[in-house]
């Protein structure tokens, strides 16, 4: 089955700067991206989400790039915020052609932005 | 509120007891995915529905758990003789039945076995 690593696991920023978390997918078949953020005790809520046959997407200050054949993809956050302070999930799905669309999570980032 | 709800938000219960969780997607979506998440990881997959029909459950459904759907809408997670083990958050998802669509999440329910 789909396996998903994410690094790093902690995150800390100065509010301001840039922010990259990184992950890695190993079945070639997977085909849908998506990125959760998770605020403490609350649900996960997408932010950005990424198909196979697009190499970025970008939305404000948050953008995805996705590297098929490497089989990587990395979340950009861009002058951070205190709120955007949370867990964030990366996760792959075959987003199209089966398999139940079930998304497999990576451990997740807990991000931190001080102020 | 028109999200996905789930009931209990939390339950404590005794080693050895059952209980019953209770998931209500938005409506008109068709899929519906059971997740647990332990603290420090990412949820889990457990279970998905496509309408009443369940069509896949995870090797990490022993067979102490069960999940229905009966008329195609709520989904009830049943446990039975719970284990420590068994202690998490357990989110519930729901999805349209097209490709490329999101999965929204409920809030969850926290279950503490003592």
């Amino acid at each position: 089955g789909e396996n998903v690593e994410q690094h790093p696991s902690t995150l800390s920023v100065q509010e301001g700067d840039s922010a990259v978390i990184k992950c890695t997918y190993s079945d070639s078949a997977s085909n849908y991206f998506p990125w959760y953020k998770q605020e403490l005790g609350k649900r996960p809520q997408l932010i950005i989400d990424i198909r196979s046959n697009v190499g970025e997407k970008k939305d404000q200050r948050i953008a995805v790039t996705l590297n098929k054949t490497a089989k990587h993809f990395s979340l950009h956050i861009t002058e951070t915020q205190p709120e955007d302070s949370a867990v964030y999930f990366c996760a792959a799905s075959k987003g199209s052609g089966g398999s139940n669309y079930k998304l497999t999570f990576g451990k997740g980032t807990l991000l931190t932005v001080n102020p | 509120d028109t999200g996905v709800s789930q009931d209990p938000r939390h339950k404590i219960t005794k080693r050895g007891q059952n209980v019953t969780f209770r998931c209500d997607p938005i409506s008109e979506h068709n899929r519906l995915y059971w997740y647990r998440q332990t603290l420090g990881q990412g949820p889990e997959f457990l279970t998905y529905f496509q309408n009443e029909a369940q069509l896949e459950k995870s090797r990490l459904l022993s067979d102490r758990f069960s999940a229905e759907r009966p008329k195609g809408s709520f989904s009830t997670l049943e446990i039975q003789r719970t284990e420590q083990g068994d202690s998490a958050m357990y989110l519930c998802a729901s999805m349209p039945g097209g490709a490329w669509e999101t999965q929204y999440f409920g809030p969850g329910t926290r279950l503490l076995v003592l």
